[in-house]
């Protein structure tokens, strides 16, 4: 199966900063990466996918980019409501699997 | 819009299979798969198997080949994950999903758009 590691695990910052997560899979998966924000008692929501296209509705503070193994996830300027815990994944292949989360907590 | 449904939490003993059932509100499965991922209390999320109705076809996490099936029933737009012989690692909060991707050699990926609320299943 491949891995996914997201770091950092937890990231706390103040509205309005610049916030940036990184995802390392463990072989190459070209642009075949999704990214997710799940908050508390909630189903995750699509953010990111095909490693750099936005998901209708969602705002664009959040992009992403990169190929191959590594890849970012940036929101541009934080907002209080971007708080929750952030997971990228692969689609490469099957078993989809996912990083083991990114939890952000706003200041 | 598509959105998708689930059944109701559940608690069962230790031994015994739970079926959770997802159904697809305001459209049909159409040419999506139907993906099944978990989340354990305070832990992330991990992957189970898609189900491909046009098709039929199935993939499991080797984690879980043995105790998991996915089906569906087209006639009424509805998924289901059934896993036996269950244990208190089961207890987890069990999600669908629509994997959206297109099949086929010209292989996009348009992510896990569409979600159901989630179904807790508790083990005890």
């Amino acid at each position: 199966d491949i891995q996914m590691t997201q770091s950092p695990s937890s990231v706390s910052a103040s509205a309005g900063d610049r916030v940036t997560i990184t995802c390392r899979a463990s072989q190459d998966i070209s642009r075949w990466l999704a990214w997710y924000q799940q908050q508390p008692g909630k189903a995750p929501k699509l953010l990111i996918f095909s490693a750099s296209n936005l998901q209708s509705g969602v705002p664009s503070r959040f992009s992403g980019s990169g190929s191959g193994t590594d890849f970012t996830l940036t929101i541009s300027s934080l907002q209080p409501e971007d708080f929750g815990t952030y997971y990228c994944q692969q689609a490469y292949t099957f078993p989809r699997t996912f990083g083991q989360g990114t939890k952000l907590e706003i200041k | 819009q598509v959105q998708l449904a689930q059944s109701g939490a559940e608690v069962k003993k230790p031994g015994s299979s739970v079926k959770v059932s997802c159904k697809t509100v305001g459209g049909t499965f159409g040419n999506y798969a139907i993906g099944w991922v978990r989340q354990a209390p305070g832990q992330g999320l991990e992957w189970m198997g898609k189900i491909i109705p046009i098709f039929g076809t199935t993939d499991y996490a080797q984690k879980f080949q043995d105790r998991l099936t996915l089906t569906m029933d087209e006639s009424t737009s509805t998924a289901y994950m059934e896993l036996i012989s269950l244990r208190s690692e089961d207890t987890a909060v069990y999600f669908c999903a629509r994997d959206n991707y297109t099949f086929g050699d010209d292989y996009y990926y348009y992510g896990l758009d569409v979600w159901g609320q989630g179904t807790t299943v508790t083990v005890s």
